[in-house]
């Protein structure tokens, strides 16, 4: 069955300090995967997807992410993290129905 | 542009009712999936509405049920409700056929007491 996981559930970093959110899926195929980052009491905003191709995802907000499928990892960078980035952050994979299979997600924390 | 738009944006009800919520895709898109978040979790599959049907369902009980209109916004009913439905109720929409790529709206906050 697909699965994601995100091994941690709470990160705090510096203002200026750089930042990598871990993903692990779990997928027999080609995975189609992304992050969303939600901010309190709010919806999911898409940061970026992978579907195929440069295994290097630019997205919105200056976030990246590398595809691994070596590690079956897709985690997400950013190299200077803004007191704006304090959100959670949700890792995903698209499922057989069209749908989308979450991880638990990440909290960020950032210290000022 | 309008994004996708949820109607209540919070609500309270009591064990054994039933809710309803409200969601209006994306102009253009005609797709609409409804998830569960749970507090403290990612957001989890109940359903996909394409073109009035259903194309999708993840592993909720009967209770929970869907629809979708003409002009593509759909509605979430919730019957007999339990303590464990509290949550929040994410909508979104897509082009079908562009895959797994959704827009989601800012929730209905529902608390059951």
């Amino acid at each position: 069955a697909q699965s994601v996981t995100q091994p941690d559930i709470h990160i705090t970093v510096s203002e200026g300090a750089s930042l990598e959110l871990r993903c692990n899926y779990s997928y027999g195929a080609t995975p189609y995967l992304f992050w969303y980052v939600q901010s309190p009491g709010q919806g999911l905003q898409l940061l970026l997807k992978y579907f195929s191709g440069d295994t290097l995802v630019q997205g919105i907000k200056g976030f990246e992410a590398e595809f691994k499928r070596s590690q079956s990892s897709f985690n997400l960078r950013k190299p200077s993290v803004h007191w704006s980035d304090a959100a959670e952050y949700f890792c995903a994979v698209g499922g057989s129905q069209g749908n989308l299979i979450f991880g638990k997600g990440t909290k960020l924390s950032v210290k000022p | 542009d309008a994004g996708v738009t949820q109607s209540p944006t919070h609500l309270i009800k009591t064990r054994g009712q039933h809710v309803t919520l409200r969601c209006s895709p994306i102009s253009g898109h005609k797709s609409v999936s409804w998830y569960q978040q749970v507090l403290g979790q990612g957001p989890q599959f109940i359903f996909q509405y394409y073109e009035k049907e259903e194309r999708g369902r993840g592993n909720f009980p009967d209770r929970f049920s869907a629809r979708q209109f003409p002009n593509y916004s759909s509605e979430l009913n919730v019957n007999a409700l339990l303590l464990g439905d509290s949550a929040l109720y994410l909508c979104a929409s897509s082009l079908y056929g562009v895959t797994n790529v959704l827009t989601f709206g800012a929730g209905s906050r529902l608390t059951v007491l």
